[in-house]
């Protein structure tokens, strides 16, 4: 069966502070994304990744960077949350060749 | 920019009745058109799929129409149940890059029982 993890379910931060958000796929997906759901506006890519060690901006990736250092993690940093950063944040994995995406069960994250 | 827009943004229907969720899109690069079902607390799971050179796509009760000249497509849910309560996205993946998708703004569905 498809699995798509993420390492917290509810995650609270402070402002200013490094949170680091982590996706871990059992599939061998090559492709892997980050996105934020906002009530209203739908889900929105942050950042994706083809390969290990690849990473490309999606539609609203300023104020997050990532990390894919192993085909099955893919790691969202918010290098100093904000309280706008407040969200429900998805993973999803897809196979190369533009399978069908799959995604993880969320991380709501809320910046204090 | 939103490239998809979906509406309503939220749908009450009666248990038995015609649920209809409706989207459009501008970029003609799409090349295939996906719904997604997003249940609470889970994460959105693929429901129903539609290629462009196709006008209707029908899996159970859950139906696509695609009408490509007037670039929009709707999924239209019949004899819905309680259980179909959830929020739906429709999504539009462009050519290129690989695999990536935009979606729409949702819609919470209520199926009153």
């Amino acid at each position: 069966d498809v699995k798509v993890t993420q390492s917290s379910r509810y995650l609270v931060k402070r402002t200013g502070e490094k949170v680091f958000l982590e996706c871990v796929q059992d599939m061998d997906h090559e492709n892997m994304f980050w996105y934020r759901q906002d009530p209203g506006l739908g889900l929105r890519l942050i950042y994706f990744s083809y390969d290990v060690k690849m990473k490309e901006k999606g539609d609203i990736p300023e104020g997050y960077s990532v990390s894919r250092e192993k085909k099955e993690r893919f790691s969202l940093i918010l290098e100093s949350a904000s309280t706008n950063q407040t969200s429900m944040y998805l993973c999803a994995s897809s196979p190369a060749g533009r399978g069908t995406q799959y995604f993880g069960p969320g991380t709501r994250l809320t910046v204090l | 920019q939103q490239q998809v827009k979906q509406s309503p943004q939220s749908l009450i229907v009666q248990k038995g009745g015609i649920s209809i969720i409706n989207c459009a899109y501008e970029n003609t690069a799409f090349d295939y058109f996906p719904w997604y079902q997003q249940f609470p607390g889970k994460g959105p799971a693929l429901l129903i799929a539609i290629r462009p050179d196709v006008s209707e796509k029908k899996e159970g009760r859950f139906t696509i129409s695609f009408n490509k000249s007037a670039k929009q497509f709707s999924l239209h849910i019949m004899d819905s149940q309680p259980g179909d309560s959830a929020t739906y996205f429709c999504a539009a993946r462009d050519f290129f890059p690989d695999g990536k998708l935009t979606f729409g703004q949702g819609t919470i569905l209520t199926v009153h029982p």
